[in-house]
Protein backbone atom coordinates (compact mmCIF):
# COMPACT_ATOMS: atom_id res chain seq x y z
CA UNK A 1 0.00 0.00 0.00
CA UNK A 2 0.80 3.43 -0.78
CA UNK A 3 1.72 5.97 1.81
CA UNK A 4 0.50 9.28 1.53
CA UNK A 5 1.69 12.66 3.86
CA UNK A 6 0.32 16.47 3.16
CA UNK A 7 1.64 19.21 4.01
CA UNK A 8 0.31 21.26 6.10
CA UNK A 9 -2.05 19.03 7.91
CA UNK A 10 -4.34 22.30 8.53
CA UNK A 11 -4.06 26.00 8.24
CA UNK A 12 -6.35 29.35 8.85
CA UNK A 13 -5.80 31.69 5.85
CA UNK A 14 -6.67 35.52 5.48
CA UNK A 15 -9.04 36.20 2.53
CA UNK A 16 -7.32 36.62 -0.85
CA UNK A 17 -4.63 35.15 0.20
CA UNK A 18 -2.90 31.75 -1.36
CA UNK A 19 -2.08 28.40 0.07
CA UNK A 20 -0.28 25.75 -1.96
CA UNK A 21 -0.77 22.19 -0.35
CA UNK A 22 2.03 19.32 -0.74
CA UNK A 23 1.49 15.78 -1.38
CA UNK A 24 4.11 13.11 -1.31
CA UNK A 25 3.83 9.71 -1.91
CA UNK A 26 6.28 7.13 -1.02
CA UNK A 27 6.47 5.29 -4.29
CA UNK A 28 6.12 6.11 -7.41
CA UNK A 29 2.36 6.83 -9.38
CA UNK A 30 1.37 7.60 -12.97
CA UNK A 31 -1.71 9.86 -11.14
CA UNK A 32 -2.84 11.59 -8.62
CA UNK A 33 -5.99 13.22 -7.33
CA UNK A 34 -7.09 16.51 -6.08
CA UNK A 35 -10.57 16.21 -4.13
CA UNK A 36 -12.12 18.92 -1.91
CA UNK A 37 -14.58 18.25 0.78
CA UNK A 38 -16.53 21.14 1.74
CA UNK A 39 -17.95 21.05 5.55
CA UNK A 40 -20.61 18.31 5.69
CA UNK A 41 -20.55 17.52 2.52
CA UNK A 42 -18.58 14.70 0.37
CA UNK A 43 -15.65 14.40 -1.74
CA UNK A 44 -15.54 16.37 -5.03
CA UNK A 45 -13.00 15.77 -7.77
CA UNK A 46 -11.29 18.96 -8.46
CA UNK A 47 -8.34 17.28 -10.84
CA UNK A 48 -6.45 14.51 -12.29
CA UNK A 49 -2.51 15.66 -12.46
CA UNK A 50 -0.48 13.64 -14.48
CA UNK A 51 3.53 13.76 -14.13
CA UNK A 52 4.86 15.71 -16.98
CA UNK A 53 1.55 16.69 -18.39
CA UNK A 54 -1.16 19.77 -17.62
CA UNK A 55 -4.06 18.74 -14.95
CA UNK A 56 -7.46 17.50 -16.16
CA UNK A 57 -9.76 19.47 -14.50
CA UNK A 58 -13.35 19.18 -13.64
CA UNK A 59 -16.08 21.30 -14.43
CA UNK A 60 -16.19 23.88 -12.15
CA UNK A 61 -12.89 24.17 -11.71
CA UNK A 62 -10.24 26.22 -13.09
CA UNK A 63 -6.51 26.09 -13.86
CA UNK A 64 -6.19 29.84 -11.97
CA UNK A 65 -8.00 29.12 -8.96
CA UNK A 66 -6.33 25.79 -8.19
CA UNK A 67 -3.34 25.77 -10.15
CA UNK A 68 -1.37 22.21 -9.41
CA UNK A 69 1.94 21.05 -10.64
CA UNK A 70 3.47 17.67 -10.73
CA UNK A 71 7.07 18.09 -10.80
CA UNK A 72 7.74 13.89 -10.72
CA UNK A 73 5.69 10.66 -10.11
CA UNK A 74 6.02 10.88 -6.29
CA UNK A 75 4.90 14.30 -5.28
CA UNK A 76 2.26 17.35 -6.60
CA UNK A 77 0.82 20.73 -5.13
CA UNK A 78 -2.34 22.22 -5.35
CA UNK A 79 -2.66 25.78 -4.90
CA UNK A 80 -5.41 27.68 -3.88
CA UNK A 81 -5.42 30.95 -5.13
CA UNK A 82 -7.11 34.09 -3.79
CA UNK A 83 -8.83 32.55 -1.18
CA UNK A 84 -12.25 33.00 0.20
CA UNK A 85 -14.68 32.25 2.73
CA UNK A 86 -16.45 29.55 0.66
CA UNK A 87 -12.78 27.52 0.23
CA UNK A 88 -12.51 26.61 3.39
CA UNK A 89 -12.69 23.10 3.47
CA UNK A 90 -10.79 19.65 3.85
CA UNK A 91 -8.24 19.50 0.43
CA UNK A 92 -7.48 16.17 0.02
CA UNK A 93 -4.84 13.89 -2.74
CA UNK A 94 -5.73 10.55 -3.49
CA UNK A 95 -3.52 8.09 -5.68
CA UNK A 96 -3.97 4.50 -6.66
CA UNK A 97 -2.62 1.94 -4.80
CA UNK A 98 0.12 -0.36 -6.12
CA UNK A 99 0.05 -3.57 -7.26
CA UNK A 100 -4.03 -3.88 -7.15
CA UNK A 101 -4.71 -0.76 -9.46
CA UNK A 102 -8.26 -0.47 -8.43
CA UNK A 103 -7.39 0.45 -4.13
CA UNK A 104 -7.09 3.58 -3.28
CA UNK A 105 -5.25 5.52 -0.99
CA UNK A 106 -5.81 8.78 0.16
CA UNK A 107 -3.60 11.87 2.18
CA UNK A 108 -4.94 12.87 5.51
CA UNK A 109 -5.91 16.02 4.46
CA UNK A 110 -5.46 19.90 4.61
CA UNK A 111 -7.97 21.56 6.62
CA UNK A 112 -8.26 25.03 5.39
CA UNK A 113 -9.84 28.01 7.28
CA UNK A 114 -10.35 31.12 5.47
CA UNK A 115 -11.72 33.98 8.02
CA UNK B 1 -25.84 7.89 -14.99
CA UNK B 2 -23.73 6.99 -12.66
CA UNK B 3 -24.82 7.84 -9.02
CA UNK B 4 -24.37 6.81 -5.50
CA UNK B 5 -27.65 7.52 -2.92
CA UNK B 6 -26.88 7.67 0.86
CA UNK B 7 -30.05 7.98 2.31
CA UNK B 8 -29.48 8.16 5.76
CA UNK B 9 -28.16 11.27 6.85
CA UNK B 10 -27.60 11.00 10.36
CA UNK B 11 -27.72 7.86 12.60
CA UNK B 12 -27.65 7.71 16.46
CA UNK B 13 -27.27 4.32 18.33
CA UNK B 14 -26.02 3.60 21.78
CA UNK B 15 -22.94 1.70 22.05
CA UNK B 16 -23.57 -2.42 21.70
CA UNK B 17 -26.59 -1.93 19.23
CA UNK B 18 -26.21 -3.21 15.87
CA UNK B 19 -26.25 -0.47 13.08
CA UNK B 20 -26.86 -0.81 9.03
CA UNK B 21 -25.56 1.67 6.61
CA UNK B 22 -27.51 1.78 3.20
CA UNK B 23 -25.81 2.25 -0.11
CA UNK B 24 -27.59 2.08 -3.34
CA UNK B 25 -25.92 2.80 -6.48
CA UNK B 26 -27.16 3.38 -10.22
CA UNK B 27 -24.19 2.61 -12.94
CA UNK B 28 -25.17 0.88 -16.82
CA UNK B 29 -21.73 -0.77 -16.37
CA UNK B 30 -21.54 -4.40 -16.17
CA UNK B 31 -18.07 -4.36 -14.63
CA UNK B 32 -17.82 -1.85 -11.72
CA UNK B 33 -16.04 -1.24 -8.04
CA UNK B 34 -17.58 -0.23 -4.73
CA UNK B 35 -15.90 0.75 -1.79
CA UNK B 36 -17.01 1.81 1.83
CA UNK B 37 -14.81 4.40 3.74
CA UNK B 38 -14.56 5.69 7.37
CA UNK B 39 -13.83 9.55 7.86
CA UNK B 40 -13.46 10.32 11.66
CA UNK B 41 -13.43 13.84 12.98
CA UNK B 42 -9.85 13.67 12.44
CA UNK B 43 -10.59 13.94 8.54
CA UNK B 44 -8.51 11.64 7.31
CA UNK B 45 -10.31 8.75 5.22
CA UNK B 46 -10.10 4.85 6.16
CA UNK B 47 -10.11 2.00 3.55
CA UNK B 48 -12.82 -0.15 4.77
CA UNK B 49 -13.62 -2.43 1.63
CA UNK B 50 -14.04 -3.16 -2.06
CA UNK B 51 -16.11 -5.09 -3.63
CA UNK B 52 -16.34 -5.94 -7.57
CA UNK B 53 -19.27 -6.13 -9.42
CA UNK B 54 -18.54 -9.72 -10.06
CA UNK B 55 -18.20 -10.67 -6.72
CA UNK B 56 -21.54 -11.11 -5.46
CA UNK B 57 -20.15 -13.04 -1.43
CA UNK B 58 -21.02 -10.97 1.45
CA UNK B 59 -17.89 -10.26 3.40
CA UNK B 60 -17.18 -10.72 7.52
CA UNK B 61 -14.25 -8.63 9.02
CA UNK B 62 -14.45 -8.86 12.48
CA UNK B 63 -17.79 -6.58 13.21
CA UNK B 64 -18.34 -5.11 10.18
CA UNK B 65 -19.71 -7.29 7.51
CA UNK B 66 -21.18 -6.11 3.90
CA UNK B 67 -24.21 -7.03 2.42
CA UNK B 68 -23.71 -6.54 -1.42
CA UNK B 69 -26.61 -7.47 -3.96
CA UNK B 70 -26.80 -6.45 -7.34
CA UNK B 71 -30.83 -7.93 -7.83
CA UNK B 72 -31.25 -4.27 -5.71
CA UNK B 73 -27.94 -2.08 -6.59
CA UNK B 74 -27.37 -1.70 -2.74
CA UNK B 75 -24.05 -2.07 -0.79
CA UNK B 76 -24.78 -2.23 2.79
CA UNK B 77 -22.62 -2.17 5.83
CA UNK B 78 -23.46 -3.22 8.83
CA UNK B 79 -21.42 -3.10 12.42
CA UNK B 80 -21.92 -5.46 14.89
CA UNK B 81 -21.85 -4.38 18.76
CA UNK B 82 -21.07 -0.74 17.61
CA UNK B 83 -18.46 1.13 19.52
CA UNK B 84 -18.10 4.52 20.38
CA UNK B 85 -14.79 4.51 18.17
CA UNK B 86 -17.21 3.42 15.31
CA UNK B 87 -18.27 7.72 15.30
CA UNK B 88 -17.37 8.82 12.30
CA UNK B 89 -19.29 9.74 8.98
CA UNK B 90 -18.87 6.54 6.15
CA UNK B 91 -19.14 7.16 2.73
CA UNK B 92 -20.06 4.81 0.36
CA UNK B 93 -18.04 4.86 -3.52
CA UNK B 94 -18.46 3.59 -6.79
CA UNK B 95 -16.57 3.44 -9.91
CA UNK B 96 -17.27 2.77 -12.93
CA UNK B 97 -15.22 0.65 -15.23
CA UNK B 98 -12.71 2.24 -17.62
CA UNK B 99 -11.88 5.18 -15.10
CA UNK B 100 -10.14 6.10 -12.25
CA UNK B 101 -12.87 8.53 -11.38
CA UNK B 102 -15.11 7.82 -8.23
CA UNK B 103 -18.38 8.50 -7.46
CA UNK B 104 -19.11 9.35 -3.75
CA UNK B 105 -22.25 9.05 -1.72
CA UNK B 106 -22.99 12.46 0.53
CA UNK B 107 -22.01 10.16 3.53
CA UNK B 108 -24.02 8.68 6.66
CA UNK B 109 -22.92 10.18 10.14
CA UNK B 110 -22.85 7.67 12.68
CA UNK B 111 -22.57 8.69 16.13
CA UNK B 112 -22.73 5.84 18.74
CA UNK B 113 -23.71 7.08 22.42
CA UNK B 114 -21.61 5.66 25.44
Amino acid sequence: SAVISQKPSRDICQRGTSLTIQCQVDSQVTMMFWYRQQPGQSLTLIATANQGSEATYESGFVIDKFPISRPNLTFSTLTVSNMSPEDSSIYLCRTPGQGFPYEQYFGPGTRLTVT
Amino acid sequence: AQKVTQAQTEISVVEKEDVTLDCVYETRDTTYYLFWYKQPPSGELVFLIRRNSFDEQNEISGRYSWNFQKSTSSFNFTITASQVVDSAVYFCALKPSGTYKYIFGTGTRLKVLA
